[in-house]
């Protein structure tokens, strides 16, 4: 069951730290995603890449900045984080339509 | 943009019983239409989906219908058990620059009653 993996699972951290995480799929898929699930549960798309290149970047503040080195890795790295940044981060991988989730990342800040 | 809203937001049922979640889209374009389930503290995990070619598919004791023309789409649970308890949630395609992607309903947390 390790097909899409992020690390770390938890993160808890300070108002205003920078931090990152990690996700690798092992499917072989061109799409990686990252999704953001808040406290009521609502799930919302924040970046789409396909094959290395940013194809969806929905209303997320520049503070957050994905990278894909290369097709099977989408990292997100999140700057100057605030309080309403806790949520579960959820990587994805596709081929398209099917999606196939990572575990998911709880980010508290503090 | 896709718009998805999905009902209702809790439902509690007997077990035994059977459960029905609707959701409705706005876009048109959309034809692929996934339902996730998502037990507390996992990932959402696909159970089921239906592509706008068909009305209706069945895979043991869940089902998921589509009506195009009304744009909305249903999930039926029959025969419910206790390991059905989790949050239910619909989603269909949007297209963002070349990479279809989903749009998700809110959830619906279904409990099963013992």
């Amino acid at each position: 069951d390790t097909a899409v993996s992020q690390t770390p699972k938890y993160l808890v951290t300070q108002m205003g730290n920078d931090k990152s995480i990690k996700c690798e799929q092992n499917l072989g898929h061109d799409t990686m995603y990252w999704y953001k699930q808040d406290s009521k549960k609502f799930l919302k798309i924040m970046f789409s890449y396909n094959n290395k290149e940013l194809i969806i970047n929905e209303t997320v503040p520049n503070r957050f900045s994905p990278k894909s080195p290369d097709k099977a890795h989408l990292n997100l790295h999140i700057n100057s984080l605030e309080l309403g940044d806790s949520a579960v981060y959820f990587c994805a991988s596709s081929r398209p339509p099917k999606l196939y989730f990572g575990p998911g990342t709880r980010l508290t800040v503090l | 943009g896709e718009n998805v809203e999905q009902h209702p937001s809790t439902l509690s049922v007997q077990e035994g019983d059977s459960a029905v979640i609707k959701c409705t889209y706005s876009d048109s374009a959309s034809n692929y239409f996934p339902w996730y389930k998502q037990e507390l503290g996992k990932r959402p995990q696909l159970i089921i989906d239906i592509r706008s070619n068909v009305g209706e598919k069945k895979d043991q004791r869940i089902a998921v219908t589509l009506n195009k023309t009304a744009k909305h789409f249903s999930l039926h649970i029959t025969e419910t058990q206790p390991e059905d308890s989790a949050v239910y949630f619909c989603a269909a395609t949007f297209s963002g620059g070349g990479a279809d992607g989903l749009t998700f309903g809110k959830g619906t947390h279904l409990i099963i009653q013992p």
